[in-house]
Order: C-alpha cells, then structure tokens, then sequence
C-alpha cells in the first residue's frame, strides 16, 4: 500500500489567498484525521471523519477553515483567506475502524507557508 | 490545558545506553497510550501502545511502562541507535463512541555514535 498521499507537499501563498490540501488515505480505512503541527501548539486535531461523516470539527481555529470528504478515497482541508498565522506543517492521517490501539497512520504532511 | 505532556524538548545519549523519554497525562479516562516516532519531513510513525490495564509492554528494544497511580508513562529504548535520533510523541485516547488520539509535544532524541 502505498500510504497516505498527502499534496501538496509544500505550499507558499500570499495573504488573502484560499489554500486546498489534499489527502487521500490508506485504502480500507474508514476514519480520516486532520491535524496542525506548531512549535507552540504541537500536533492539534482539527476535524475527523467517520464513514465519510465529519464527527467533531472542534479544534477547527475558525470559520475560515473548512473540511470535506466527498468520499472514501478523498478529502481536503480550505483555508479562505489564509493569514500568516495559519503558516504550519498539516498532516492527514487515517485509521482502520474505532478498534485498540487505536493507532492512525500518517501522511508526509504539507508545509504551508503564508507571506 | 494540556491533557499530555511531555516535559522534556530534547534528550541526548550516547549509542548503545538507553533512552528514556517520559510522558504525563491528567484525563483519567484514557485507555490505552501510544508513542509515535517522527523524523524531519516526514509522518509520525506508530511505534508501540500499551493498554491501560497493563503496566508494561515490550517490543524488541522498545519497551514501555504505565504508571496508572501516578499518571505517568515512559518510553525505554535500549540500547540507543543513532537510527533512533527522531522525536518522538506521546499520544492518548479515550474511548466516547468513537475515539481520537490526544499528543503530547514531543520530545527530540538525539543518539550520537
């Protein structure tokens, strides 16, 4: 398999600008995680799906964030307008049911730089 | 406020003796813990869990402890490779109908020949 495919890698956008991140997870998972990684903050849950359902949008900072999951092999994460703050490495990660240990596979991630 | 911590940003050994990285955690409800290793520019990688009924689990030179009394776990890495220089998190999860994994903010191991 070959993972979860995260794109793009790396992104730099002005000010103002809407960014999409991509995601496509490990075939067979049902449950996808979207996380931002800050040297202050660390690693933080944004949004997770369930069978394509988001369950808790929570950690999403603000109303300019959004998520979807048209389908099982694919979802993204928008920023509009995206703001120097929202500059951070976001992963994507993906995981086989709701079973101990519970453990998620991750993507390479996407570094996102804002100027 | 922070239900897992890792109080240590860094740690240096020196290959061949062990590693000990340290994690604490408030949320009496979780129920099983995982550590995760991660190297630049990629993923983190999943390492080892325990549950939290068990106060010990081993996996080749990983071996990891839970403390349940005193909210603690730890990761020992024995004996340290310089293979092994990555950071590396702590993450938790508690079971509400469905379950998520909450990290700590790591801690960087740097393993020198």
């Amino acid at each position: 398999d070959a993972g979860v495919i995260q794109s793009p890698r790396h992104e730099v956008t002005e000010m103002g600008q809407e960014v999409t991140l991509r995601c496509k997870p490990i075939s067979g998972h049902n449950s996808l995680f979207w996380y931002r990684q800050t040297m202050m903050r660390g690693l933080e849950l944004l949004i997770y799906f369930n069978n394509n359902v988001p369950i808790d949008d929570s950690g999403m900072p603000e109303d300019r964030f959004s998520a979807k999951m048209p389908n099982a092999s694919f979802s993204t994460l928008k920023i509009q307008p995206s703001e120097p703050r929202d500059s951070a490495v976001y992963f994507c990660a993906s995981s086989l049911g709701q079973r101990p240990p519970y453990e998620q596979y991750f993507g390479p991630g996407t570094r996102l730089t804002v100027t | 406020d922070q239900q897992v911590k890792q109080n240590s940003p860094s740690l240096s050994v020196q290959e061949g003796r062990i590693s000990i990285l340290n994690c604490d955690y408030t949320n009496s409800m979780f129920d099983y813990f995982l550590w995760y290793k991660k190297y630049p520019a990629e993923g983190p990688t999943f390492l080892i869990s325990i549950s939290s009924i068990k106060d010990k689990n081993e996996d080749g030179r990983f071996t990891v402890f839970l403390n349940k009394s005193a909210k603690h776990l730890s990761l020992h890495i024995v004996p340290s490779q310089p293979g092994d220089s990555a950071v590396y998190f702590c993450a938790a999860s508690a079971w509400s109908g469905y379950s998520t994994l909450t990290f700590g903010k790591g801690t960087m191991l740097l393993v020198s020949p």
